[in-house]
């Protein structure tokens, strides 16, 4: 069964540190988000690409970086880590046109001391 | 600027019950209108959609209502079970397949 999948899924960093959050995704999907979810906060769109090559900058993108090499792997980075990163992030695909249901993973949860 | 509004935030409903969840957007480009369920240590996962040109959809115990003039939408969970408590989300996309999400809707269905 196709899937996405995570890793880390926990992880505790310090202050200034680089840290990189892995996403895989075997839909073969074009499309793949990374969200932030906070408390009261929601899901909140960090970055995203269309495809190969291709990245963009969401709400909350400051301090984040994110490389489309391949059409399953979308990696997120986080340059210098701050506490205010702490967070669970997820990632997400979607085939895109007339389809724009998400597929996610289940949550990498960050925590930076 | 908060695009897409959700309401309430939490909700405690006994079992049978209906539970309403409500949303609202700014964005009239948005043209698909999702709900995804989240439990916890969980993804979100899609649950109901909708596309702007049908005023109502059901699936099963599971109904969006649409109003595009008013730019509201609405999800129904008729004779909730205990298993349906879950964090929901209503989000809107536009054409480009991006997700706006509301804030979350902490659903508790008492036994």
């Amino acid at each position: 069964d196709a899937e996405i999948t995570q890793s880390p899924r926990h992880k505790i960093t310090e202050t200034g540190r680089q840290v990189t959050l892995a996403c895989h995704q075997t839909w073969n999907h074009n499309n793949m988000f990374w969200y932030r979810q906070d408390l009261g906060h929601g899901l909140r769109l960090i970055h995203y690409s269309y495809g190969v090559q291709d990245t963009n900058k969401g709400e909350v993108s400051d301090g984040y970086s994110v490389s489309r090499s391949n059409t399953e792997d979308l990696p997120l980075t986080l340059e210098s880590a701050a506490s205010s990163q702490t967070s669970v992030y997820f990632c997400a695909s979607s085939a895109g046109g007339l389809s724009g249901e998400l597929f996610f993973g289940e949550g990498s949860r960050l925590t930076v001391l | 600027q908060q695009q897409v509004k959700q309401s309430p935030q939490s909700l405690i409903v006994q079992k049978g019950g209906i539970s309403i969840i409500n949303c609202a957007y700014e964005n009239t480009a948005f043209d698909y209108f999702p709900w995804y369920q989240q439990f916890p240590g969980k993804g979100p996962a899609l649950l109901i959609a909708i596309r702007p040109d049908v005023s109502e959809k059901k699936e099963g115990r599971f109904t969006i209502s649409f109003n595009k003039s008013a730019k509201q939408f609405s999800l129904h969970i008729m004779d909730s079970q205990p298993g349906d408590s879950a964090t929901y989300f209503c989000a809107a996309n536009t054409n480009a397949g991006k997700s706006t999400f509301g804030d979350g809707t902490t659903l508790t269905v008492k036994p």
